[in-house]
């Protein structure tokens, strides 16, 4: 069963645009979700995360959204830049499980300069 | 960095055979997961260890096993590879929080 859908498989955009990743889950037990960038040949790096109580984080050019009764969120990347090109995944977990992550399926994200 | 190491970086086994993978968690970290990430996908959670005792399993097969050491150091077996289990091991340390911190991975390839 799909528990975390990610939205778009791909995603170009041009340099100094808006990247925007959108995740839905289904479990509402689910209260911890991290993004993480991932670059080929590499494990995947947290970027940032977000927990229920908040509707939005930010962290530099990296935000978070998040949308509790619609249970979505998602990853905005603004001024997007050619190293930011990568594959993110978003990701759910239950706090009392101490970390099983549920990740989507991934977004290939490539920024033309 | 993360500080998570793993080893080796790829492999090339055969259907049936058996593979030990090895990763080393950040100094401090007590919690230790792997992940299965097949081309194009996201990881697949495959077990957990805290403490040296399992906890937590996802939906693989009892041919995966595992094992943490009391300096923290994890493995990960897998018996009679099948073509399917070609993909990136992921191995994530953690201090028992949300938080993982993961390694490079391995490389698997069953031909």
């Amino acid at each position: 069963q799909q528990q975390v859908k990610q939205s778009p498989q791909s995603l170009i955009v041009q340099k100094g645009g808006i990247s925007i990743i959108n995740c839905a889950y289904e479990n509402t037990a689910f209260d911890y979700f991290p993004w993480y960038q991932q670059f080929p040949g590499k494990g995947p790096a947290l970027l940032i995360a977000i927990r229920p109580d908040v509707s939005e984080k930010k962290e530099g050019r990296f935000t978070i959204s998040f949308n509790k009764s619609a249970k979505q969120f998602s990853l905005h990347i603004m001024d997007s830049q050619p190293g930011d090109s990568a594959t993110y995944f978003c990701a759910a977990s239950k706090d009392n499980q101490g970390g099983k992550l549920i990740f989507g399926q991934g977004t290939e994200l490539s920024v033309k300069p | 960095e993360t500080g998570v190491t793993q080893s080796p970086t790829h492999l090339i086994k055969t259907r049936g055979q058996q593979v030990t993978l090895r990763c080393s968690s950040q100094s401090g970290h007590n919690t230790v997961s792997w992940y299965q990430q097949a081309l194009g996908q996201g990881p697949q959670f495959i077990f957990q260890y805290y403490r040296e005792e399992e906890n937590g399993r996802g939906n693989f097969p009892p041919r995966f096993s595992g094992l943490q050491f009391p300096n923290y150091s994890s493995e990960l077996n897998v018996n009679a590879l099948e073509l399917d289990d070609s993909a990136l091991y992921l191995c994530a340390s953690s201090p028992y929080t949300d938080t993982q911190y993961f390694g490079p991975g391995t490389r698997l390839t069953v031909l």
